[in-house]
């Protein structure tokens, strides 16, 4: 069994703040790493999908690099708002294309 | 784009009896899945689909659980009989090709089973 780890498991800031999450994973059979948010009530949402050893992604306000050799990511927030409160999850993609999440990191930002 | 539709979107049975989701993925989304959330836990695989041909089943209770992809588009995933335990959030996904594309999601559907 495949082991994806998320921490923290849950993180509350004010607005404004800047903020990053970990997640940990095999660096073994590595194919791809994605990143997904989900809202309450909502579909999750796709943020990254990431490949290279040394990839740094960006959209907005978030962000997220990628080391594929010691098995982590980090997703970062900029300048955090409400709207950004979520569940931050990401799922390692190993060679057998299959995509195993991990628990999730819950942001809650306050006004 | 229409996304990946679910239905229904909430669902409460009593143990032991049957129920079935369905799934209609992206159009053109060759790759189907069918995850089970349970509270506190991540999306765990249930089933992947290539097409109409099953790709991964390996943690699908399959005493209790079945699916199938009619013509490699349409999806339903079966539980009878269900258990206490069985109550999670059931999420369908599709992407485009399997590995490196992201996977779209469906709202899911809230299964509790009393």
């Amino acid at each position: 069994i495949l082991n994806v780890e998320q921490s923290p498991q849950s993180l509350h800031v004010q607005e404004g703040d800047s903020t990053n999450f970990t997640c940990s994973f095999p660096s073994s059979n590595f194919y791809a790493l994605h990143w997904y948010r989900w809202e309450t009530a909502k579909s999750p949402e796709a943020l990254f999908v990431m490949t290279l050893n040394g990839d740094e992604k960006k959209k907005g306000r978030i962000s997220a690099t990628l080391n594929t050799k010691e098995g982590y990511s980090y997703l970062y927030i900029k300048g955090s708002q409400p709207e950004d409160s979520a569940t931050y999850l990401c799922a390692f993609g190993g060679s057998n294309y299959k995509l195993t999440f991990g628990k999730g990191t819950l942001l809650t930002v306050n006004p | 784009e229409a996304g990946v539709a679910q239905s229904p979107r909430y669902k409460i049975i009593e143990k032991r009896q049957s129920v079935a989701f369905w799934c209609n993925p992206i159009s053109g989304h060759a790759t189907l899945y069918w995850y089970q959330q349970i509270l506190g836990q991540g999306p765990k695989l249930l089933i992947q689909f290539q097409n109409n041909g099953v790709v991964d089943d390996s943690q699908l209770p399959k005493d209790r659980f079945s699916a199938e992809r009619l013509k490699g588009v349409d999806s339903t995933l079966k539980i009878q009989p269900a258990k206490l335990e069985d109550s999670a959030v059931y999420l369908c996904a599709s992407s485009l090709r399997v590995g490196v594309t992201e996977a779209f999601f469906g709202q899911g559907t809230r299964l509790t089973v009393v």
